[in-house]
């Protein structure tokens, strides 16, 4: 089925190391965002791409990289964990051409524990 | 500074109807969307409004009122599998997301 794909889907990481958390989608959608979400928090914008070959900081960007070389695949990159970055994260894209509401599809998250 | 305020949890009993409130301020204003997570699954979206009124879903309408800066979630004939947290985002001036903490929404029999 068409959608988006994430992984790993949890993940256990000793502080220091680094991560690369993996998304693609097949929906050829021009816009990909990587966000977090924490208990009692809304969801938090890390990094975004409104199409392939651009990225752009979120709300909470400090951490984190991104890059998006093709349509279809938008990897975060967690170049030294702090425990601070544990946390749920999801993937998701959208399609923001001229007659699309620009509706998220997610991927199904990446429990992100830092130790 | 950009805002989303919505409850933190309801209690609604099967059958009957819930409303879900959410008041935003943000910089500029290009549409409102509704989306369910049901615990430790990915949000899902349930409805888009951008323009003043009720859109209505199958057991789920929306409204919207842009000059009070208010929408909010109407949940009818409430089933079980209703219990999900409901989050509300507006779209800001820059096309960019603004979300809300979400609603808890627990369903009695």
């Amino acid at each position: 089925t068409a959608g988006i794909t994430q992984a790993p889907t949890s993940q256990i990481l000793a502080a220091g190391r680094s991560m690369t958390l993996r998304c693609t989608q097949d929906m050829r959608h021009n816009a990909m965002y990587w966000y977090r979400q924490d208990l009692g928090l809304g969801l938090r914008l890390i990094h975004y791409s409104n199409t392939a070959g651009t990225t752009g900081k979120g709300e909470v960007p400090d951490g984190y990289s991104v890059s998006r070389a093709n349509t279809d695949d938008f990897p975060l990159t967690l170049a030294s964990a702090v425990p601070s970055q544990t946390s749920v994260y999801f993937c998701a894209s959208s399609d923001t051409s001229g007659r699309a509401t620009g509706e998220l599809f997610f991927g199904e998250g990446s429990r992100l524990t830092v130790l | 500074g950009q805002n989303i305020d919505q409850p933190t949890e309801m209690t609604a009993t099967e059958g009957a109807i819930v409303q879900i409130n959410c008041t935003y301020q943000t910089s500029g204003f290009n549409g409102l969307f509704w989306y369910q997570q049901h615990a430790g699954e990915a949000p899902t979206f349930l409805s888009y409004n951008v323009l003043d009124g009720l859109e209505e879903k199958g057991r789920f309408s929306s409204f919207l009122s842009r000059s009070k800066g208010y929408s909010y979630l109407l949940l009818k004939e409430l089933q079980m599998k209703d219990s999900a947290s409901y989050l509300c985002a507006v779209m800001d001036s820059n096309y960019q997301l603004i979300w809300g903490a979400g609603t808890k929404l627990i369903i009695k029999p």
